[in-house]
């Protein structure tokens, strides 16, 4: 149980294109979903969080205008990298954690690897 | 400020040896302690996590993890590893009553044939 699934694994595009990611909880509801940044052979970074049905909450420091977050249902988060430039060339993963409950833990995707020309 | 330190980037060990990764963690109140292994290229799989209770949890593959509360740590721990060990791992920590995680910087485990 508990499976989260992320869409597409891995991505090259041009340097200004937008690239759409989803992130899709299988076998359970999520309220809250979040959204990390990997850069290579380093932790994660959260990016932002994103509760179904409202606005996203964006972590100090992260472009909300470069980083469209939308959770449209309690299954599907998507982030939309704005106008990519090679800079944005990095690993996203994105958890949900089951329910509102702050001791479930998060279950995460596995990454997409996005690589900007 | 809150935070999670992992002293070890990385850790060669020889199959069938034990295996200790440590990880120590600075929160005023006992958080909520988790382990995830993180293949190269793919998600976080979570291991175990700790929120109260028995101070030594037991996770999946045989791993283990001792929450110490006098030494601010939450080390994982297997008996015996095998060469599908040979991984990321990552320690996080969950401040009560948030969500929000804060990760240490991993240690890449190398299991030697």
């Amino acid at each position: 149980g508990a499976v989260v699934s992320q869409h597409p694994s891995w991505v090259i595009c041009k340097s200004g294109t937008s690239v759409k990611i989803e992130c899709r909880s299988l076998d359970f509801q999520a309220t809250t979903m979040f959204w990390y940044r990997q850069f290579p052979k380093q932790s994660l970074m959260l990016m932002a969080t994103s509760n179904e049905g409202s606005k996203a909450t964006y972590e100090q420091g992260v472009e909300k205008d470069k980083f469209l977050i939308n959770h449209a249902s309690l299954t599907l988060s998507t982030l939309t990298v704005t106008s990519a430039h090679p800079e944005d060339s990095s690993f996203y993963i994105c958890s949900a954690r089951v329910g509102a409950n702050p001791n479930q833990p998060q279950h995460f995707g596995d990454g997409t690897r996005l690589s900007i020309l | 400020a809150q935070s999670v330190t992992q002293p070890d980037i990385h850790i060669t060990v020889s199959e069938g040896a034990s295996l200790e990764l440590r990880c120590n963690y600075s929160y005023g109140a006992t958080p909520y302690l988790f382990w995830y292994v993180q293949s190269p290229g793919q998600g976080l799989q979570l291991l175990l996590k700790y929120f109260s209770g028995d101070t030594l949890v037991q996770g999946i593959k045989g791993f283990e993890a001792e929450f110490k509360r006098s030494q601010s740590s939450f080390n994982l721990r297997k008996p015996s590893v095998h060469w599908s060990d040979a991984a990321e791992y990552f320690c996080a920590v969950g401040p009560s009553g948030t969500y929000k995680y804060i990760f240490g910087t991993g240690t890449r485990l190398k299991v030697l044939a």
